[in-house]
C-alpha cells in the first residue's frame, strides 16, 4: 500500500518562499498523478494543483501566479514552492494521489491516498 | 474559485441515517460525475468515502452512499455509528485538469 510523506519547514517568514517535499514509498512515483491540498486552521480543503510522473501540471488559478510543482522519479518525491507567503497560506498541507477510475475508459477522478499533513505556519 | 455549498453542520442520534448535501453550478458538479466524498477526523487526513458520485472504495462501509441530481450531489449515511463523528467534504472536477472542494460539514453523533 502506498504511503505519503510530508516534509519542509514548519515556519515560514512572510514575503519568503514555501518549499514542502512528499516522498512516496510503498509503490512508484511513475504512472499516477500527485498532488498538493491544503487547509487553513479550522478551515476546509483547497486544491493547489497536481503534476504527472511525465513532469505535466495543473494548479488552481487563485494559486497559479505563485505556485510551483515539481517531481524527481529518481527519489520516488514530488515538492511544492509557493512564493511570496502571507498569512493566509498558513495551513496544514497535504500531498495526495489522484486515484485512477476505470468504467470502460479510465479517468484520473479522485484522491485515493493522503500523506499525514505538515504544519506551516506564517508568523504576523 | 468558489467553493462547493455544503451545510456547517449536520446530526443524527445513532441508527439513524443522515444526508450531506454538496451544491456546485453546471460547471463542476453538475457538469461532470467525479464528484468524491472525504471523512475527516480531528488531526487526521481526509479519507475518501465516494467517488464517481457512487462508487465506494474497498473498505468502506456501505452505509455510506453517494447520489447526484443536477447540481446538487449528496452523501447519506445509514446506520449512523458513534465512529462516523467527524467533517466530511465533498469534492468536483471542474474541468481544465482541476478540482474544488465544498466547505466541510461537521457530522456530530448524538
Amino acid at each position: 500500500q502506498v504511503q505519503l510523506q510530508e516534509s519542509g519547514p514548519g515556519l515560514v517568514k512572510p514575503s519568503e518562499t514555501l518549499s514542502l517535499t512528499c516522498t512516496v514509498s510503498g509503490g512508484s512515483i511513475n504512472n499516477y498523478y500527485w498532488s498538493w491540498i491544503r487547509q487553513p486552521p479550522g478551515e476546509g480543503l483547497e486544491w493547489i494543483g497536481y503534476i504527472h510522473y511525465s513532469g505535466s501540471t495543473s494548479y488552481n488559478p487563485s494559486l497559479k501566479s505563485r505556485v510551483t510543482i515539481s517531481i524527481d522519479t529518481s527519489k520516488n518525491q514530488f515538492s511544492l514552492k509557493l512564493t511570496s507567503v502571507t498569512t493566509a497560506d498558513a495551513a496544514v498541507y497535504y500531498c495526495a494521489r489522484v486515484g485512477l477510475s476505470c468504467a470502460g475508459d479510465c479517468y484520473w477522478t479522485f484522491f485515493d491516498s493522503w500523506g499525514q499533513g505538515a504544519l506551516v505556519t506564517v508568523p504576523s | 474559485q468558489s467553493a462547493l455549498t455544503q451545510p456547517r453542520s449536520v446530526s443524527g442520534s445513532p441508527g439513524q441515517s443522515v444526508t450531506i448535501s454538496c451544491t456546485g453550478t453546471s460547471n463542476d458538479v453538475g457538469g461532470y460525475n467525479y464528484v468524491s466524498w472525504y471523512q475527516q477526523h480531528p488531526g487526521k487526513a481526509p479519507k475518501v468515502m465516494i467517488y464517481d458520485v457512487i462508487k465506494r472504495p474497498s473498505g468502506v462501509p456501505d452505509r455510506f452512499s453517494g447520489s447526484k441530481s443536477g447540481n446538487t450531489a449528496s452523501l447519506t449515511i445509514s446506520g449512523l455509528q458513534a465512529e462516523d463523528e467527524a467533517d466530511y467534504y465533498c469534492c468536483s472536477y471542474r474541468g481544465s485538469y482541476s478540482w474544488v472542494f465544498g466547505g466541510g460539514t461537521k457530522l456530530t453523533v448524538l
